[in-house]
């Protein structure tokens, strides 16, 4: 049972446009939800988490949204650079394990 | 470098045979994870020890096991291994197994069984 559904599978957009990815969970006793970046041939890297008890957080280009009601929370990249061109999960955590989403492959065109 | 270092990167071998993978975790970091990584299944949580102890398990196979010695360096043991098990085997780490304690990831040990 796939308890964190990550949309869409694959994302392309230009260099300089927002790259919104969306995660929706089912478990209401997660209590972290972090977002990792991986490129390939690497390790997937912690990217920007946020808790349950805030709505949004901003790190440089990256914020988290978090609607807590619709049990939903997504990632926006703002100006997308090809270099962030990636895979990226989200997760969300209880009791010591990380269940991952399945992934979106985000190509950003120069 | 994320601290985590994974031995070995690639590993080749037969169906039915046994193959060990080792964890270095982060230096001070008492937890260690163990996730399979596949095109169909995605990142699948295994297990968790935490200095010395199992703390959670996952979608561990019977036919999987891990341990986490004294040094807290981890070692998954896969047997009786099928075609099936092919995949990317990530080890990761943490100051401790708490909620918001970020997870370090090594680079990953890539198995293909023949």
């Amino acid at each position: 049972q796939q308890q964190v559904k990550q949309s869409p599978q694959s994302l392309i957009v230009q260099k300089g446009g927002i790259s919104i990815i969306n995660c929706a969970y089912e478990n209401t006793a997660f209590d972290y939800f972090p977002w990792y970046q991986q490129f390939p041939g690497k390790g997937p890297a912690l990217l920007i988490a946020i808790r349950p008890d805030v709505s949004e957080k901003k790190e440089g280009r990256f914020t988290i949204s978090f609607n807590k009601s619709a049990k939903q929370f997504s990632l926006h990249i703002m100006d997308s650079q090809p270099g962030d061109s990636a895979t990226y999960f989200c997760a969300a955590k209880n009791n010591y394990k990380l269940t991952f989403g399945k992934g979106t492959l985000l190509t950003v065109n120069p | 470098d994320s601290g985590v270092t994974q031995t070995p990167k690639h590993l080749i071998t037969a169906t039915g045979q046994r193959v060990t993978l080792r964890c270095s975790p982060r230096s001070g970091d008492l937890s260690v994870y163990w996730y399979q990584q596949s095109l169909d299944q995605g990142l699948q949580f295994l297990i968790q020890y935490y200095n010395g102890e199992e703390r959670a398990k996952g979608n561990i196979l019977e036919r999987f096991s891990a341990q986490q010695f004294p040094d807290l360096h981890s070692e998954l043991n896969l047997s009786s291994l099928e075609l099936g098990d092919s995949a990317l085997y990530f080890c990761a780490s943490s100051v401790a197994g708490a909620v918001n304690t970020e997870a370090f990831f090594g680079q990953g040990t890539r198995l293909t069984v023949v």
